[in-house]
C-alpha cells in the first residue's frame, strides 16, 4: 500500500507497558486517521487529524493519544497498555482528491497485549 | 446515529456460485456508501462506492445499488471465483464528514 506507511507490523506487549504505532505518508495530505480492527466487529475510528496540530476524538479514544506536529506523521501512543487493546490497527488516509469517505489505508500493525 | 449493518459471516460459497451480501444502513442527512474488501494480511482496499440513491457501484464484476427507499446496499456478484475469498466490509460516511462507520464485517470464503 505505497503512500501510507505502519511500524512495526507486529508487537507483543506486557500489561502497563508503553509502545508508539507509527504512520507516514507521502501523500501530502491534511487528513489522517487511526482505527483499531476487533475480530467481528469492523473497523473503529480511534483518533483523527485534519492538519498539523490538529487532532481530535474517534468513537474509541480511550487510552489513546495522538500527536500530528507534521503533514506526514501521526504516531499513536499507548501509555498503558491493556489486554482490551488487543487489535489490529490501520492508519488510512484519504484517496486522492476522492469523496469524503474514500480512505487508503495502510496494511496494519497487529499488536497483542498479555 | 450512523450505523452500518452487514450479514453475519462466515459465507462459504463454491466456486462460479451467485454471491449476496446484505448491507443495511441508518444515517442523518444523505449519507455516501461503500465496500471495502480486505484480503489476507493485507490492510482495507476500497471495492467500490456510490454516492446517492439510485447510484450503482461495480468494480471486479461486483456490484451494489444505493436503495434509499429500503436503507440497503447490497454487495452482489454473478459468479464468485477463489480469489474473492476475503473480509468484505460495509461502510457510509456522512456528507462532507471525511469519517467512515463500518459494519462488522463478512468473511466469504470461496471453495474451488
Amino acid at each position: 500500500n505505497a503512500g501510507v506507511t505502519q511500524t512495526p507490523k507486529f508487537r507483543i506487549l506486557k500489561i502497563g507497558q508503553s509502545m508508539t504505532l507509527q504512520c507516514t505518508q507521502d501523500m501530502n495530505h491534511n487528513y489522517m486517521y487511526w482505527y483499531r480492527q476487533d475480530p467481528g466487529m469492523g473497523l473503529k475510528l480511534i483518533y483523527y487529524s485534519v492538519g498539523a496540530g490538529i487532532t481530535d476524538k474517534g468513537e474509541v479514544p480511550n487510552g489513546y493519544n495522538v500527536s500530528r506536529s507534521t503533514t506526514e506523521d501521526f504516531p499513536l501512543r499507548l501509555e498503558l497498555a491493556a489486554p482490551s487493546q488487543t487489535s489490529v490497527y490501520f492508519c488510512a488516509i484519504p484517496r486522492g482528491d476522492a469523496i469524503p469517505g474514500e480512505l487508503f489505508f495502510g496494511e496494519g500493525s497487529r499488536l497483542t497485549v498479555l | 446515529g450512523n450505523s452500518v449493518t452487514q450479514m453475519e459471516g462466515p459465507v462459504t460459497l463454491s466456486e462460479e456460485a451467485f454471491l449476496t451480501i446484505n448491507c443495511t444502513y441508518t444515517a442523518t442527512g444523505y449519507p455516501s456508501l461503500f465496500w471495502y474488501v480486505q484480503y489476507p494480511g493485507e490492510g482495507l482496499q476500497l471495492l467500490l462506492k456510490a454516492t446517492k440513491a439510485d447510484d450503482k457501484g461495480s468494480n471486479k464484476g461486483f456490484e451494489a445499488t444505493y436503495r434509499k427507499e429500503t436503507t440497503s446496499f447490497h454487495l452482489e456478484k454473478g459468479s464468485v471465483q477463489v480469489s474473492d475469498s476475503a473480509v468484505y466490509f460495509c461502510a457510509l460516511s456522512i456528507q462532507g464528514a471525511q469519517k467512515l462507520v463500518f459494519g462488522q464485517g463478512t468473511r466469504l470464503t470461496i471453495n474451488p
